[in-house]
């Protein structure tokens, strides 16, 4: 099974609240990261995380706030978005180490108003 | 350093003809070399995967790929298109983080197959 599940699928929020997005896997990966995909554009790293501890933030705004519970669990808080921020968030993981095939979910649309 | 060129943003071809999507890299590591296929509002589909193996890298759903050192390239075939086959695919190649990997992405060739 090679699956990582995201939900929700569609997320509608205002400027001011407060939400979650949610990520699971259980192929046993210990890396789990988290990708921005704007339309017509490729997917960017947000951040990883490697044994539960964040190894790679990349320069996102504190806005942003991601956590990993456990091995199978990711989750990225946000509070207080800006309508640019709307895009496709993309789930993944990977076993640990260099050259190893990521996974990724289906996403979550966040829409942000 | 790290990079990623897709030489055409858009192909379109008639179902049944070959497909053929082109891709250069450039890395200063040996590199892990990815082709991942995105369908209109999906996540990424894993097509193929070079890891200094073999050359010639056989994917899901008919695809396959060279790794030619001499040409920096990674080109992505298909014998017959299939209408299936309409979607934005990205050449990726693998960079070492802490741990763990980063993707880095070219800017996609968006697949387009004429009936």
């Amino acid at each position: 099974d090679t699956e990582v599940t995201q939900t929700p699928k569609h997320l509608v929020m205002g400027m001011t609240n407060k939400k979650s997005l949610k990520c699971e896997q259980h192929m046993g990966h210990r890396a789990m990261y988290w990708y921005k995909q704007k339309a017509k554009k490729p997917p960017e790293l947000m951040f990883v995380y490697s044994y539960e501890k964040l190894s790679i933030n990349e320069s996102v705004p504190s806005r942003f706030s991601p956590e990993c519970p456990n091995s199978s669990l990711l989750n990225l808080h946000l509070h207080a978005l800006q309508p640019e921020d709307s895009a496709l968030y993309l789930c993944a993981s990977s076993q640990a180490g260099f050259g190893n095939t990521i996974y990724f979910g289906e996403g979550s649309w966040l829409t942000v108003v | 350093a790290q990079s990623v060129t897709q030489l055409d943003s858009h192909v379109s071809v008639s179902e049944g003809t070959p497909v053929l999507l082109r891709c250069n890299y450039s890395s200063s590591y040996s590199p892990s070399l990815f082709w991942y296929v995105q369908h209109p509002n999906k996540g990424l589909q894993l097509l193929l995967k070079y890891t200094s193996a073999a050359t010639l890298v056989k994917g899901i759903n008919g695809f396959e790929a060279e790794f030619k050192k001499s040409e920096t390239s990674f080109h992505l075939t298909k014998p017959s298109a299939h209408m299936s086959d309409a979607a934005e695919y990205f050449c990726v190649v693998s960079i070492p983080q802490t741990g763990a990997n980063n993707l880095f992405f070219g800017t996609g060739t968006r697949l387009t197959v004429i009936p």
